[in-house]
């Protein structure tokens, strides 16, 4: 069974740092990682999606990398805005059959102060 | 705009009573799903359907219940027999799994439940 971790599960940063958000899974037969941000109360907004085969995607001051061999996504984001904070989640969707799930971590809440 | 759109954004349900959460795409995507959340626990897969017709249960079926008729639509219905509804729940749609397609998922807004 797929499990999917994400550490810090919350962090605080100083408006201008760059910063570092972490995810690792089981099982590293993945389809693709997918990252979100999601608002209090709102639903997901994608940020970016990585494909097995890829290493990394940038978007603006986004960058995901993926190491499917060990089982680890990061995600940098570069000279941080107190507009960055909320949570973010990743996800991973499974490949082979019926690879129609995404398994969800639990996400890291963020916080830039300004 | 293309997306995905959830209502109601708030619903109260009455203990005993069935709810119907809709959600509607425009983004010609095959595939949809249902997720509920509830803080501390992550997102967790009540039902997807890859398409129009057809559905599958995922982790939380029990208690919930859906139907495809249409491949833009794809409601929920809360039933009674789910014992602990209130959550925030969330539609989502994407590209079929078929080969090299992009599986890139789309999230609707959200409908909070809440049993009253």
């Amino acid at each position: 069974k797929q499990e999917v971790t994400q550490i810090p599960a919350a962090l605080s940063v100083p408006e201008g740092e760059n910063l570092v958000l972490n995810c690792s899974f089981t099982d590293s037969a993945i389809y693709n990682l997918q990252w979100f941000r999601q608002d209090p109360g709102k639903g997901l907004t994608s940020l970016l999606l990585i494909q097995s085969s890829q290493r990394e995607q940038t978007s603006g001051r986004l960058n995901a990398s993926l190491d499917k061999s060990s089982g680890r996504s990061t995600l940098y984001i570069a000279a941080s805005q107190p507009g960055d904070s909320a949570t973010y989640l990743c996800a991973v969707r499974r490949s082979g059959g019926s690879n129609y799930k995404l398994t969800f971590g639990k996400g890291t809440l963020l916080t830039v102060n300004p | 705009d293309g997306g995905i759109t959830q209502s109601p954004k708030y619903l109260f349900r009455k203990e005993g009573q069935n709810v119907t959460l809709s959600c509607e795409q425009n983004l010609n995507h095959d595939a949809m799903y249902w997720y509920r959340q509830d803080p501390g626990q992550g997102l967790r897969l009540i039902y997807y359907s890859q398409i129009v017709n057809d559905f599958q249960k995922g982790d939380i079926a029990e208690g919930y219940s859906v139907s495809r008729e249409k491949k833009e639509s794809f409601p929920l219905t809360v039933t009674s027999a789910q014992k602990n509804p209130t959550a925030f729940y969330l539609c989502a749609s994407s590209w079929g799994w078929a080969g090299l397609m992009n599986t890139e998922a789309f999230f609707g807004q959200g409908t909070r439940l809440t049993v009253v």
